[in-house]
């Protein structure tokens, strides 16, 4: 299995302002995912974050709002910009290895 | 694009008693399909998974059927344990693990 990290596991945001979410994973992988996981509520894909091309993003995510980098083949960023109240939740960042996916901690982010 | 069930989405079973988790799916080109547990404030953590070319996968206490025909598989877990009290999400992916699509999650609770 993969030993995935994410920080900050939680934070508390002002409205307007941007949050940087960091995923580490202790092996190279070729494709990472980030996740939005709503209180009591499945798991939505944000993006796919393949190392030398841009994200893929899903239908009703996009990139000003989600921008992501993915420098190398261990870690990746996630923004969540310009937060409000409605981007309150769970971010989980996860990785593609050898048919299975693996997830981290998740970032728990409130935005007041 | 792939539409995953899970039922139920609530389930109270006695300690030592099995609990059943069934889902379905709509996209025959789907063959990988994965359990994961998420207890409270942490990941999705893989429990089991199971490849459309495999009927049955047990370990230990927990076993995966998958009908592939039907397009339905279940997660079966014998001789609960308090511990194994958590919220489990199905999921459902193609072989390149680019399209990942999880089920809505069943709320499990063993009863001491």
């Amino acid at each position: 299995s993969a030993v995935i990290s994410q920080k900050p596991s939680r934070d508390i945001c002002q409205r307007g302002t941007s949050l940087t979410i960091q995923c580490q994973v202790d092996s190279q992988v070729t494709m990472m995912f980030w996740y939005r996981q709503q209180p009591g509520q499945s798991l939505t894909l944000i993006a796919t974050a393949n190392q030398g091309s841009e994200a893929t993003y899903e239908s009703g995510f996009v990139i000003d709002k989600f921008p992501i980098s993915r420098p190398n083949l261990t870690f990746s960023t996630l923004t969540v910009s310009n937060m409000s109240p409605e981007d309150s939740s769970i971010y989980l960042c996860s990785a593609w290895r050898g048919y299975e996916q693996f997830f981290g901690p998740g970032t728990r982010l409130t935005v007041l | 694009g792939e539409n995953v069930e899970q039922h139920p989405s609530t389930l109270s079973v006695q300690e030592g008693d099995s609990a059943v988790i069934k889902c379905t799916y709509s996209d025959s080109a789907s063959n990988y399909f994965p359990w994961y547990k998420q207890e409270l404030g942490k990941g999705p953590q893989l429990i089991i998974d199971i490849r459309s070319n495999v009927g049955e996968k047990k370990d230990q206490r927990i076993a995966v059927t998958l009908n592939k025909t039907a397009k339905h598989f279940s997660l079966h877990i014998t001789e609960t344990q308090p511990e194994d009290s958590a919220v489990y999400f199905c999921a459902a992916s193609t072989p390149t693990g680019n399209q990942f699509y999880f089920g809505t999650g069943t709320s499990l609770t063993v009863i001491p």
